[in-house]
């Protein structure tokens, strides 16, 4: 399928830590990449391929992958984590880009 | 270190093409190894990837979008532009240009201008 499924809405308490999934068939081949957007911003690259953090991505944020699921995690989840997650793919060509639906992340 | 910045109306009549230029300041757009990219998001709505192009001019676009769209460069300007045709209330909408680094197992797009929005109203 051309299709990446997230949760809509996640919370997680302050200082603990939150899992955000995204689920597709081409996630069997290609790895995600994920952004983090706040309001009234673009969005923020946070981690791309097999576990990889841009520079000035806080180490609590890691990436994996199993079967047909991309994982997003925030271990101790911090106040400014608050935001929308975007998890992001190719397709079965390869050549067409896809964008999960988005996570709202809700940090107590 | 390389920055892109949106730039076109505000304001679209309905039915008219939408014209969106990319200016990309502290980097060469010629100089390979990144494509350039085209997304969109509606208010309120998530992400939409609209295409994107390779400094040789090969593009690629979102197959439910591709009888409306077209990118192109002009590498004189360090610049690369969005058309989209038969614009339509429904489209307005947010739009970014990003850099975007395509590997065969993965793929990132790293940069991102602040996106600009752009309103249908007759």
């Amino acid at each position: 399928s051309s299709e990446l499924t997230q949760d809509p809405a996640v919370s997680v308490a302050l200082g603990q830590t939150v899992r955000i999934t995204c689920q597709g068939d081409s996630l069997r081949r290609y790895y995600a990449s994920w952004y983090q957007q706040k309001p009234g911003q673009a969005p923020l690259l946070v981690i791309y391929g097999k576990n990889n953090r841009p520079s000035g991505i806080p180490d609590r944020f890691s990436g994996s992958t199993s079967g047909n699921t991309a994982s997003l995690t925030i271990t101790g989840a911090q106040a400014e984590d608050e935001a929308d997650y975007y998890c992001n793919s190719r397709d079965s060509s390869g050549n067409h880009l896809l964008f999960g639906g988005g996570t709202k992340l809700t940090v107590l | 270190q390389v920055q892109l910045q949106e730039s076109g109306p505000g304001l679209v009549k309905p039915s008219q093409t939408l014209s969106l230029t990319c200016t990309v300041s502290g980097g060469s757009i010629s100089s390979g190894g990144y494509h350039w990219s085209w997304i969109r998001q509606h208010p309120g709505k998530g992400l939409e990837w609209i295409g994107y192009i390779y400094y040789t001019g090969i593009t690629y676009y979102n197959p439910s979008l591709q009888s409306l769209v077209t990118i192109s460069l002009d590498t004189s300007k360090n610049q690369f532009s969005l058309k989209l045709s038969s614009y339509t209330a429904p489209y307005t909408a947010v739009y970014y240009c990003a850099r975007l680094k395509l590997e065969p197992h993965y793929f990132y797009m790293d940069v991102w201008g602040k996106g600009t929005t752009v309103t249908v109203s007759s």
